[in-house]
């Protein structure tokens, strides 16, 4: 079982709102990733990290940031919330050495109104 | 670049019913392959995974086998159950690089009795 926490699990907040969406994990791995999930289930990755102040853009572009100061912490920062924010964000953590296989946080519902 | 491609749902079952889910990739090399299924209001788990051409992945009566030729990775479950109504996800991790999980689409399952 992997230990890979988010929090918190839903959030309704009002426009122009501030939010930071929190990740950890207790297994020391050096790569961590959020996904961006739509309604549709189709997974985009927004951001990912392969270590302490390393920082990528994903696939699909998003207005969020996030910042990697420490190994188990990776959280996901949205400085002004719009109602186009409105998903399901997964943060993911994977194994050193291959095959790099994810393990999944329990995902934090935001809802922007 | 990289890609997955699996069928598109819904997928609709009756309970002890033989379920395939079709996936095919496109990758240089030779990726390690997986399949994930997400319950509702869940992350991501593991389901399976194989690493090279011929292996079989297996895990709670679900199979897939990695086949070079076809460039396939087919979910098999020869009796479905009610709580096995889920999305599923199959994903690639190229060996070409330091990449992320390339997944495909989901595919949602649901299962009747």
């Amino acid at each position: 079982e992997a230990d890979i926490y988010q929090t918190p699990r839903y959030l309704v907040i009002g426009t122009g709102k501030k939010i930071t969406l929190e990740c950890s994990q207790t297994m020391g791995h050096d790569k961590m990733y959020w996904y961006q999930q739509d309604p549709g289930m189709e997974l985009h990755l927004i951001h990912y990290s392969y270590g302490v102040n390393s920082t990528e853009k994903g696939d699909l572009s998003s207005e969020s940031t996030v910042s990697r100061i420490r190994t188990e912490h990776f959280p996901l920062t949205l400085e002004s919330a719009r109602p186009s924010h409105t998903s399901q964000y997964l943060c993911a953590s994977s194994v050193p050495g291959g095959p790099y296989e994810q393990y999944f946080g329990p995902g934090t519902r935001l809802t922007v109104t | 670049g990289d890609s997955v491609t699996q069928m598109e749902g819904p997928v609709t079952l009756s309970e002890e019913a033989f379920l395939t889910i079709n996936c095919t990739y496109t990758a240089t090399g030779y990726p390690s392959l997986f399949w994930y299924v997400q319950y509702p209001g869940e992350g991501l788990q593991l389901l399976l995974k194989a690493t090279k051409a011929d292996d079989k992945g297996s895990n709670k009566g679900f199979e897939a086998t990695y086949r070079k030729e076809t460039t396939s990775f087919h979910l098999e479950k020869g009796s479905v159950q009610v709580s096995d109504s889920a999305v599923y996800f199959c994903a690639l991790r190229s060996n070409s690089g330091n990449t992320p999980l390339v997944f495909g689409k989901g595919t949602r399952l649901s299962v009747i009795a």
